[in-house]
C-alpha cells in the first residue's frame, strides 16, 4: 500500500512564526500535492509538483511557499504564519497520467495562534 | 456558479435506505470524474471514477449527465459503516492548475441504526 506520511498530527504555532510541514511517499510517486482543507471551504490545491525541483502555484498559493529537493520529499513552508493559515493541510502524491487517483496522508492540524 | 458544488447535507438515513447524492460542475469541458470518501478526522480516499457510461460497484453506482453537467452517487442498502463525507472531485481543464482535481465541499451522509 502506498504510504504517505506528514511529520506532524497536531501543530501550534504563534503568528509570524516559520512553519515547515513535512510529507513523504515511499510509493516513488512523481506527483506530489498540498491542499488545505477548511469547514464550508472543502479542499482547496495550494502547490503541486510534478517533478524533483520542480513547483507550480494551486488555487492559493498566497503567503506559502514549497521545496522538492528529493521525489519522495514535498515541504510546505509558512513563511510569517497567520492566524488565517489555521486549518488542516493534506498532503498528496499520485503516479503521472493519473494524478486524479491521489493518496492522501493523514493530515496536520495547524492552529496559529 | 461555482467550478464544483455539492448539497453539503447532512443526509441522515436509516440502515437499508437507498440514497442519492449529486454534484454539479461548471465547465462542459470536463472529462474526468470522481468520488472521494472521507471519514470523520481522517484522509479522502478514492471511491470510485466515474465513467460516461455509469458504474457500479457492489452498491455503489456513479453515473454522469453531461448534459445537465452533474455526476451523481447512488448507495443502495446503506450500512453503518457508509457514514463519512462524500466528495466529488472534476478535472480542471484550463487555468494555473489545469490537470488537477477540484474538489466539491463534500456531502455529509449519516446512516443510522
Amino acid at each position: 500500500d502506498v504510504k504517505v506520511t506528514q511529520s506532524s498530527r497536531y501543530l501550534v504555532k504563534r503568528t509570524g512564526e516559520k512553519v515547515f510541514l513535512e510529507c513523504v511517499q515511499d510509493m516513488d510517486h512523481e506527483n506530489m500535492f498540498w491542499y488545505r482543507q477548511d469547514p464550508g471551504l472543502g479542499l482547496r490545491l495550494i502547490y503541486f509538483s510534478y517533478d524533483v525541483k520542480m513547483k507550480e502555484k494551486g488555487d492559493i498559493p498566497e503567503g506559502y511557499s514549497v521545496s522538492r529537493e528529493k521525489k519522495e520529499r514535498f515541504s510546505l513552508i509558512l513563511e510569517s504564519a497567520s492566524t488565517n493559515q489555521t486549518s488542516m493541510y493534506l498532503c498528496a502524491s499520485s503516479l503521472p497520467g493519473s494524478n486524479e487517483k491521489l493518496f492522501f496522508g493523514s493530515g496536520t492540524q495547524l492552529s496559529v495562534l | 456558479r461555482k467550478e464544483v458544488e455539492q448539497d453539503p447535507g447532512p443526509f441522515n438515513v436509516p440502515e437499508g435506505a437507498t440514497v442519492a447524492f449529486n454534484c454539479t460542475y461548471s465547465n462542459s469541458a470536463s472529462q474526468s470524474f470522481f468520488w472521494y470518501r472521507q471519514d470523520c478526522r481522517k484522509e479522502p480516499k478514492l471511491l470510485m471514477s466515474v465513467y460516461s457510461s455509469g458504474n457500479e460497484d457492489g452498491r455503489f453506482t456513479a453515473q454522469l449527465n453531461r448534459a445537465s453537467q452533474y455526476i451523481s452517487l447512488l448507495i443502495r442498502d446503506s450500512k453503518l459503516s457508509d457514514s463519512a463525507t462524500y466528495l466529488c472531485a472534476v478535472k480542471k481543464e484550463y487555468g494555473g492548475s489545469q490537470g488537477n482535481l477540484i474538489f466539491g465541499k463534500g456531502t455529509k451522509l449519516s446512516v443510522k441504526p
